[in-house]
């Protein structure tokens, strides 16, 4: 069965900081991992994909990293704003799990002005 | 623009009742699928469905049903069957390449179910 951590489950930091997400998975055998972001209330919005056969993904502030015989991804931000504060979910996607996702709880960020 | 509904954004059921979330998606995707997601966890798989006429159970689809008879649209009905249905519902989307998800999921903005 496919567990996902993320770690820590609550971060805070003031604005300016660089930080990093993690997640972590038992099962290596997977096609990709994503990373979400969701408001409260709201629904998820795709951050970055990256595919098994990927290293890292960017898109502007954003590197995702992926080390797949360790069972780990690190969503770093860069600079971060009050407008990064939400809640930041990733997910797996098995290979031998007719292709589900399995979701780790998240981890809730606030970035203090 | 194209995108994935969700309605209503507010549901109330009554025990014993029956309700339906709807979720229709323009992104001509093949795949869809309904998780539930309770306050401080993530997302559980209750159904999904990769093709038009065909939908498969999830992690959690006990007292849960659904159809799929259009390609659009993937409708979700909350049985009273289901013992505990107050939740946040999403509903998700993607390509099906090869009838696995390989590629990018897009997410509708949810449904928040409360047993009154």
């Amino acid at each position: 069965k496919q567990e996902v951590t993320q770690i820590p489950a609550a971060l805070s930091v003031p604005e300016g900081e660089n930080l990093v997400l993690n997640c972590s998975f038992t099962d290596s055998a997977i096609y990709n991992l994503q990373w979400f972001r969701q408001d409260p209330g709201k629904g998820l919005t795709s951050l970055l994909l990256i595919q098994s056969s990927q290293r890292e993904q960017t898109s502007g502030r954003l590197n995702a990293s992926l080390d797949k015989s360790s069972g780990r991804s690190t969503l770093y931000i860069a600079a971060s704003q009050p407008g990064d504060s939400a809640t930041y979910l990733c997910a797996v996607r098995r290979i031998t799990n007719a292709g589900k996702s399995t979701f780790g709880d998240g981890t809730t960020l606030t970035v203090k002005p | 623009d194209g995108g994935i509904t969700q309605s209503p954004k507010y549901l109330f059921r009554k025990e014993g009742q029956n309700v339906t979330l709807s979720c229709e998606q323009n992104l001509n995707h093949d795949a869809m699928y309904w998780y539930r997601q309770d306050p401080g966890q993530g997302l559980r798989l209750i159904y999904y469905s990769q093709i038009v006429n065909d939908f498969q159970k999830g992690d959690i689809a006990e007292g849960y049903s659904v159809s799929r008879e259009k390609k659009e649209s993937f409708p979700l009905t909350v049985t009273s069957a289901q013992k505990n249905p107050t939740a946040f519902y999403l509903c998700a989307s993607a390509p099906n390449k090869g009838g696995l998800m390989n590629t990018e999921a897009f997410f509708g903005q949810g449904t928040r179910l409360t047993v009154v």
